[in-house]
């Protein structure tokens, strides 16, 4: 069965530090999303990505954050100036459709920013 | 404002024997989708059971169903014959629309972990 890749699965990064987070969805989706997840707590929305544009994003994701997608299969989440407080678990997400589909997650990225 | 609330922070059953996860929701909006996440220790989100608002019946995938309740705003997630594989953190989640052609934003309650003992 076709699955949202993420990729690493695991990155430590010092504050201040550029990181990029990559994803490849599934192949004929065409809605792209981000989430993230502190320790413990929920998972939050950040972007939606769409037709190649933001669609929708949360006020989390300020200005210190960026999504692409720069050749058709992968999906990117960059976080130009890492806090301490960026440190979650970051997952992928794509549906084919709107309604009534599923979002299908990656397995996650877990950001550790120290 | 969309909300999910479910209220066990943790839950213990016995292998074999049924479970049921509480999630109860608010919104206003009239069409609205109702989902249930199991996310195991290893860390990744698996879609379990969708339920849309004007579904009349209530929905099962295997071993999952889905207990809707419009008028008291409640989809309760029910695992049978539970197996050791089953303990993980289960979310519920809604779907909520925005404005734009891709918005689809899932607000996620805060979640309940399951523990199935032998």
């Amino acid at each position: 069965e076709p699955e949202v890749t993420q990729t690493p699965s695991h990155q430590v990064t010092q504050m201040g530090q550029e990181v990029i987070l990559r994803c490849v969805p599934i192949s004929n989706h065409l809605y792209f999303y981000w989430y993230r997840q502190i320790l413990g707590q929920k998972v939050e929305f950040l972007v939606s990505f769409y037709n190649n544009e933001i669609s929708e994003k949360s006020e989390i994701f300020d200005d210190q954050f960026s999504v692409e997608r720069p050749d058709g299969s992968n999906f990117t989440l960059k976080i130009r100036s890492t806090k301490l407080e960026d440190s979650a678990m970051y997952f992928c997400a794509s549906t084919r459709l709107q309604g009534h589909s599923p979002l299908h997650f990656g397995n996650g990225t877990r950001l550790t920013v120290t | 404002a969309q909300k999910i609330t479910q209220t066990q922070p943790g839950m213990f059953v016995q292998e074999k024997e049924a479970v049921t996860l509480d999630c109860t929701y608010d919104t206003s909006d009239q069409s609205y989708g109702l989902f249930w996440y199991k996310q195991p220790s290893s860390g990744e989100m698996i879609f379990l059971i969708y339920q849309g608002s004007y579904d009349e019946q209530n929905a099962t995938e295997g071993r999952y169903s889905l207990n809707f309740q419009k008028a008291r705003k409640s989809a309760n997630l029910v695992i049978s014959a539970s197996q050791l594989g089953d303990s993980a953190m289960y979310f519920c989640a809604m779907r909520t629309g925005g404005s734009g052609a891709g918005s689809y934003q899932l607000t996620f309650g805060k979640g309940t972990k399951l523990s199935v003992i032998p």
